[in-house]
């Protein structure tokens, strides 16, 4: 079964202070992704990467950036948080090309910004 | 951007059928997904369509796709109180990004209570 580990299922942070969110996966998958999940607005894509040091920028990457220095790490980093950025942010992982798309999602980091 | 809209909620008495409804803007979509969320936990792809398809069928569920109308549909028969659940409808297009089709776009999601 493919696994995929969210180190922080929950964090409380204050404003300005620097957010890391850690995302594992086991099966060797090329893609990887950030979404953070809002009442209302279901899920939106923040950054993917799609192989070691490559990134790509979603629908709402302000605010945001990410680290990919081995293929079965991505990292989401807040530089700076703000109250607004309070959500829970999703990890998931797929593999490349030539295949139906699934995403096999973390069970999700809940983050509070005070 | 690609949009993909569905409803809130949706309320459904145990033993009934529920009905969860999708529509998206992608005409050039691939593959349609449905994933379920339970409390607490992650989503969990329940089944997909590929867009050459107009319905599937698994167990319970029954998929339709109406690519006409870019609306699909998840029928779940005999809802049972573990259906509860949010349940996402996703599209994945043939466009944009430089390694390919890699992204998929979610809906809202649809609040699943079940009535005892």
């Amino acid at each position: 079964d493919v696994k995929v580990t969210q180190s922080s299922r929950y964090l409380v942070k204050r404003t300005g202070e620097k957010v890391f969110l850690e995302c594992v996966q086991d099966m060797d998958h090329e893609n990887m992704f950030w979404y953070r999940q809002d009442p209302g607005l279901g899920l939106r894509l923040i950054y993917f990467s799609y192989d070691v040091k490559m990134k790509e920028k979603g629908d709402i990457p302000e605010g945001y950036s990410v680290s990919r220095e081995k293929k079965e790490r991505f990292s989401l980093i807040l530089e700076s948080a703000s109250t607004n950025q309070t959500s829970m942010y999703l990890c998931a992982s797929s593999l490349g090309l030539a295949n139906t798309g699934e995403l096999f999602f973390g069970e999700g980091s809940r983050l509070t910004v005070l | 951007g690609e949009d993909v809209e569905q409803s809130l909620f949706l309320s459904v008495r145990e033993g009934d059928s529920s009905v969860i409804n999708c529509t998206y803007t992608d005409s050039s979509s691939t593959y349609l997904y449905w994933y379920k969320q339970e409390p607490g936990a992650g989503l969990q792809l329940l089944t997909y369509i590929f867009s050459n398809m107009d319905m599937k069928q698994d167990q319970r569920l029954t998929v339709l796709l109406n690519k006409k109308d870019k609306h699909l549909s998840l029928r779940i028969a005999d809802t049972q109180t573990g259906d509860s659940a949010i349940y996402f409808c996703a599209e994945r297009g043939a466009l944009l990004s430089a390694f390919g089709n890699e992204k998929l776009t979610f809906g809202t999601g649809t609040r699943l209570t079940i009535i005892p």
